[in-house]
Order: structure tokens, then C-alpha cells, then sequence
């Protein structure tokens, strides 16, 4: 079965600061890989997907992520966060197109001015 | 164009009392699923349905059972109530190119 890990569970960071969330997957064959972005709330919203092709894949809101296959890993980026950013983010991952996603346990982001 | 419409938003029940969370969606998705969210333990899967007629069990299906009722639909129902079922709910539907969730059911059992 895949699971996902997500290392931190809250960071805090000053405003303009960049941001780097860890997301590793165990599972050997051919994965899709997602972020997904929780505001206080809300309801998820999809950030970015990798599904094949460019490992850097850009998403909306200025966020990327690489997926970097040998380490099994599809880490979250963005060079300089806004307050706007306070949220939690769950990296997903699944086989196949429209099989369940398996989700991380979540990093909470608290971006301070 | 509203994606997926989860009923109730929120609901307040006593141990041993039951319901059904409802789930709609309008685009045409075959596979269905709903998810607990519960603080840090991300999303977790109940139960899913990759198609109409049928529904498999994911990682913590005790206590719900789940009915496809057609396409469209797909309910979670708590027989019997338990305080450890406290969590907000989420219904999800996908397609090749995506998911889509629901606003989600936050609901208490006292």
C-alpha cells in the first residue's frame, strides 16, 4: 500500500521568507503526485498535480513543486510567501488516474508579518 | 456548475443515533469517495466507489456504511453514532484529469 510522509508538521515564517514543504511516497511504480491547499474552514483546493513529463511542475499562486523520482520525493516551493499563505497543505499521491488519493498528514503553514 | 454538494454542513448527533451524509455531483465522474478529516491525521479513506453498483472499503470504514445510489449520488451512513466519530467529512469525485471535494459535514457526536 502507498503512504505518503510529510516531515513538518507547522512552520512558521516571516513574510517574503521562502518556503519548502517535504513530501516523500513509498510506493515503487508509476505514481501521480498532488498539493493541496487547506485554508482556515475551507474546503481543499488542488495547488499543482504531476501526473507525467517536466518534473518542475508550476501551480497556482506562485507555488512549484519537483518531483524527484529517484528520491521519491515531490516537494512544495515558493520563493517568498504572503500572510495570505496561513493555511495547511497535503501532499497526495495515487497509482492511477481515478483510483483514491492517499494524503500526507498535513503541514500547517503560519506565515507572520 | 456546483461540483460536488455535500448535505448537511453541520450536524450535532448523540451516541447511538444514526444518519446519512449526503453526496451529489453534477459532472459526470464515475468514481466517488468520502473521507474523514480528523487535526494531524490528514484525510482519511472510508469508502469509495469506482462506479455505479459498486463500493469498496478503504482505510477506516468501521462504523459507515456507503450506498451508490446512482451516478450522481453517493451517501455515508453512521448506523449507530460514536463519539469517535466526531470529524468533518468529506465527499470527493475525479475523473482521469482531477478530483473534486465537497465543502465537507463537520459533525460532533456527544
Amino acid at each position: 500500500a502507498q503512504s505518503v510522509s510529510q516531515h513538518n508538521h507547522h512552520v512558521i515564517l516571516s513574510e517574503a521568507a521562502s518556503l519548502e514543504l517535504g513530501c516523500n511516497y513509498s510506493y515503487g511504480g508509476t505514481v501521480n503526485l498532488f498539493w493541496y491547499v487547506q485554508y482556515p474552514g475551507q474546503h481543499l483546493q488542488l495547488l499543482l498535480k504531476y501526473f507525467s513529463g517536466d518534473p518542475l511542475v508550476k501551480g497556482i499562486k506562485g507555488f512549484e513543486a519537483e518531483f524527484i523520482k529517484s528520491k521519491f520525493s515531490f516537494n512544495l516551493r515558493k520563493p517568498s510567501v504572503q500572510w495570505s499563505d496561513t493555511a495547511e497543505y497535503f501532499c497526495a499521491v495515487n497509482i492511477r488516474g481515478n483510483t483514491p488519493l492517499v494524503f500526507g498528514k498535513g503541514t500547517r503553514l503560519s506565515v507572520i508579518a | 456548475n456546483a461540483g460536488v454538494t455535500q448535505t448537511p454542513k453541520f450536524q450535532v448527533l448523540k451516541t447511538g443515533q444514526s444518519m446519512t451524509l449526503q453526496c451529489a455531483q453534477d459532472m459526470n465522474h464515475n468514481s466517488m469517495y468520502w473521507y474523514r478529516q480528523d487535526p494531524g491525521m490528514g484525510l482519511r479513506l472510508i469508502y469509495y466507489s469506482a462506479s455505479e453498483g459498486t463500493t469498496d472499503k478503504g482505510e477506516v470504514p468501521n462504523g459507515y456504511n456507503v450506498s451508490r445510489l446512482n451516478k450522481r449520488e453517493f451517501s455515508l451512513r453512521l448506523e449507530s453514532a460514536a463519539p469517535s466519530q466526531t470529524s468533518v467529512y468529506f465527499c470527493a469525485s475525479s475523473s482521469e484529469g482531477g478530483y473534486t471535494f465537497g465543502s465537507g459535514t463537520r459533525l460532533t457526536v456527544v
